[in-house]
């Protein structure tokens, strides 16, 4: 039963557009939400984050939107750059839920063209 | 350190071996966990410790896995006659324990079962 899901398993971007990746989530008590990314053979590195009671949240180039009453969330990027191609993983939390475990989607491999 | 650093980085047992694995989190991050990461698959949650003590280890799959964290500091996951079902990315994350920052990853231990 996943709970967090990415559905697009990849992504094929023009350098200078937007990236668009998406993330839905199915358990209600979630409020905190993360985006990370991973390349090859390295961990997975924090990207942005977005608590509940925000709708948006905006770093340099990349933009996470929540919508509550969906379970949707995505992520903006733009413009893209080929350094931005890899992995991308949502995450959502419970805050004080007494594990802080991060509840992980299957990822998005992101791939933006010269 | 400057980063959560793991060991070793690549290992290969044959099926039935006994493995440990080891992480060395951020210096006076208080919270650690482990996340299995299959192939193909998001990171999912494994056990997590609060200093030395384990709250939470809902989501080791089977007795044979085991986490220590004597001291507070450094953590080892063992995993006992390992089966090839084991294969897998093994991630660890340090956290500070503030709500709302997010939790650093290590590179992981890439197992493989043979």
């Amino acid at each position: 039963d996943q709970q967090v899901k990415q559905n697009s398993p990849s992504l094929s971007v023009q350098e200078g557009r937007i990236s668009i990746l998406n993330c839905d989530y199915t358990n209600s008590m979630f409020d905190y939400f993360l985006w990370y990314k991973k390349y090859p053979a390295e961990g997975p590195t924090f990207l942005i984050s977005i608590s509940s009671i925000k709708d948006k949240n905006e770093d340099g180039r990349f933009t996470v939107f929540l919508n509550k009453s969906a379970k949707h969330l995505s992520l903006h990027i733009v413009p893209s750059q080929p350094g931005d191609s890899a992995v991308y993983f949502c995450a959502a939390q419970i805050e004080g839920g007494g594990s802080e475990k991060l509840v992980f989607g299957k990822g998005t491999k992101l791939t933006v063209n010269p | 350190g400057a980063g959560v650093s793991q060991s070793p980085r690549y290992k290969v047992a044959k099926r039935g071996q006994d493995v440990a694995l080891r992480c060395d989190p951020i210096s006076g991050h208080v919270s650690l966990f482990w996340y299995q990461q299959a192939l193909g698959q998001g990171p999912e949650f494994l056990t997590y410790f609060q200093n030395e003590a384990q709250l939470d280890k809902s989501g080791l799959p089977s007795d044979r896995f085991f986490a220590e964290r004597p001291e507070g500091s450094v953590s080892t996951l063992k995993i006992q006659r390992t089966q090839q079902e084991d294969s897998a990315v093994y991630l660890c994350a340090s956290w500070r324990g503030l709500y709302q920052e997010t939790q650093y990853f290590g590179p992981g231990t890439r197992l493989l079962v043979l």
